[in-house]
């Protein structure tokens, strides 16, 4: 079974400027997460979409951060414009039940803003 | 979301020596998972704890969780090298909090 797939897997900007990630879960999968993990702490939740709905936003910071998972499969994270302290990895993980349940998560993207 | 306090935060053992991190929240957790962590790569999912008491054994590692569903912990007998990394607590969403909130981790190098 293929596991979740992220790309890019690094990715060096300057701040003000725009980046997009992207991720596919597993087949199957209905709930997708995107986490940030800054170094040295635990993942943090950003956003959670149930199918092609968002679940849970709240730790999003919606005036930089966007997410969307248009299709029920693969999303897309973005952050625009970045800031010195968005420089972390950023996790995308999916699970099979709603919201519930073992996570998997993919390699991650190491976002730098310089 | 729910809090949960991880500690300690870096753990030195030599090879062979047991290791145990622990997870403790102020409130009553519906249930806990666990996640390890390699550096570089991503966390994993090792454990799901749900009952009261509850204990589980992987091997040489042994997970519980507390009577009170308030704390839990995580030890490794006689460590290898091959457990290297970062092992993070993670409070499973209830009905009121959706969201996987993980503890701070604690960082375990085995030196050979």
């Amino acid at each position: 079974e293929a596991g979740v797939a992220q790309s890019p897997r690094y990715k060096i900007i300057e701040k003000r400027q725009s980046v997009a990630f992207w991720c596919n879960p597993i087949s199957g999968h209905a709930t997708l997460y995107w986490y940030q993990q800054i170094l040295g702490q635990g993942p943090k939740l950003l956003i959670q979409f149930q199918n092609n709905g968002v679940v849970d936003d709240s730790q999003l910071p919606k005036d930089r951060f966007s997410a969307e998972r248009l299709k029920g499969v693969d999303s897309t994270l973005k952050i625009q414009p970045a800031k010195l302290e968005d420089s972390a990895v950023y996790l995308c993980a999916s699970s099979p039940g709603a919201g519930e349940g073992t996570q998997y998560f993919g390699p991650g993207t190491r976002l730098t803003v310089t | 979301g729910q809090q949960v306090m991880q500690i300690p935060q870096y753990q030195h053992v030599q090879e062979g020596e047991d290791f145990t991190t622990y997870c403790n929240s102020s409130t009553t957790l519906s249930n806990i998972q666990w996640y390890k962590q390699r550096p570089g790569g991503h966390p994993v999912f090792l454990i799901q704890l749900v009952k009261s008491g509850e204990v589980k054994k992987q091997k040489r590692l042994t997970f519980q969780f507390g009577e009170a569903k308030k704390n839990s912990s995580l030890h490794i007998t006689a460590t290898q090298t091959t457990d290297v990394g970062t092992y993070f607590c993670a409070v499973g969403p209830d009905g009121s909090a959706r969201q996987l909130t993980f503890g701070s981790g604690t960082q375990l190098t085995v030196l050979p």
